[in-house]
């Protein structure tokens, strides 16, 4: 049971263009949507997150939208750069239940000079 | 600042043989993890750790066992491993367990059994 959903599985995109990554979740407790970096042969990293009360947030060229009513949350990349190419995944969690994060699938996202 | 330590990198096994992965951190958090990374599935919970003295299973734990040795480390253990235990294998800490925790991660275990 796939409980947070990610597409595309992978992604390229020209330097300078936006990167869009999508993400939908089940399960209603959830509370906590961050997204994390991972470039190849190191550890997954915090990128950017948002709690449900608030429909964007936007961090430098990283922005997070959120839409509560439809279960999904994507990140936007603006003015992509080669040095973005890494592998993103969404996750959630919730402050009951099994309080840990619930990880997508990732999105291989290649920024192409 | 090391952060979250993982040994050993690499590691090839043969079916049946066992072996424990070693986790620690020196960020003072309570709660510890371990994920497994697969090929289009993401990172998946094997076990928790929400405080020193606890673990809980994750969405995988069959097969594996962990121990919370103390509150900087955290072991994952394959009694007998199997060809589908060949992933990467993460631990990773926070703060506290729940919403707007950060977790950190190390930067894996790549395990290969044949």
């Amino acid at each position: 049971q796939q409980q947070v959903k990610q597409s595309p599985q992978s992604l390229i995109v020209q330097k300078g263009g936006i990167s869009i990554i999508n993400c939908a979740y089940e399960n209603t407790a959830f509370d906590y949507f961050p997204w994390y970096q991972q470039f190849p042969g190191k550890g997954p990293a915090l990128l950017i997150a948002i709690r449900p009360d608030v429909s964007e947030k936007k961090e430098g060229r990283f922005t997070i939208s959120f839409n509560k009513s439809a279960k999904q949350f994507s990140l936007h990349i603006m003015d992509s750069q080669p040095g973005d190419s890494a592998t993103y995944f969404c996750a959630a969690s919730a402050d009951t239940g099994r309080r840990a994060l619930t990880f997508g699938s990732g999105t291989r996202l290649q920024v192409q000079p | 600042n090391a952060g979250v330590t993982q040994t050993p990198k690499f590691q090839v096994l043969k079916t049946g043989q066992s072996m424990t992965l070693q986790c620690a951190q020196d960020m003072n958090h309570n709660s510890m993890y371990w994920y497994r990374q697969d090929p289009g599935m993401g990172l998946r919970l094997i076990y928790y750790s929400a405080s020193e003295g606890t673990t809980d299973k994750g969405e995988v734990p069959n097969g594996y066992n962990v121990s919370r040795l103390n509150k900087r480390e955290f072991s994952l253990r394959l009694e007998s491993a199997a060809p589908s235990q060949t992933s990467v294998y993460f631990c990773a800490s926070s703060e506290a367990g729940g919403a707007g925790n950060t977790i950190y991660f190390g930067e894996g275990s790549w395990l290969t059994v044949v």
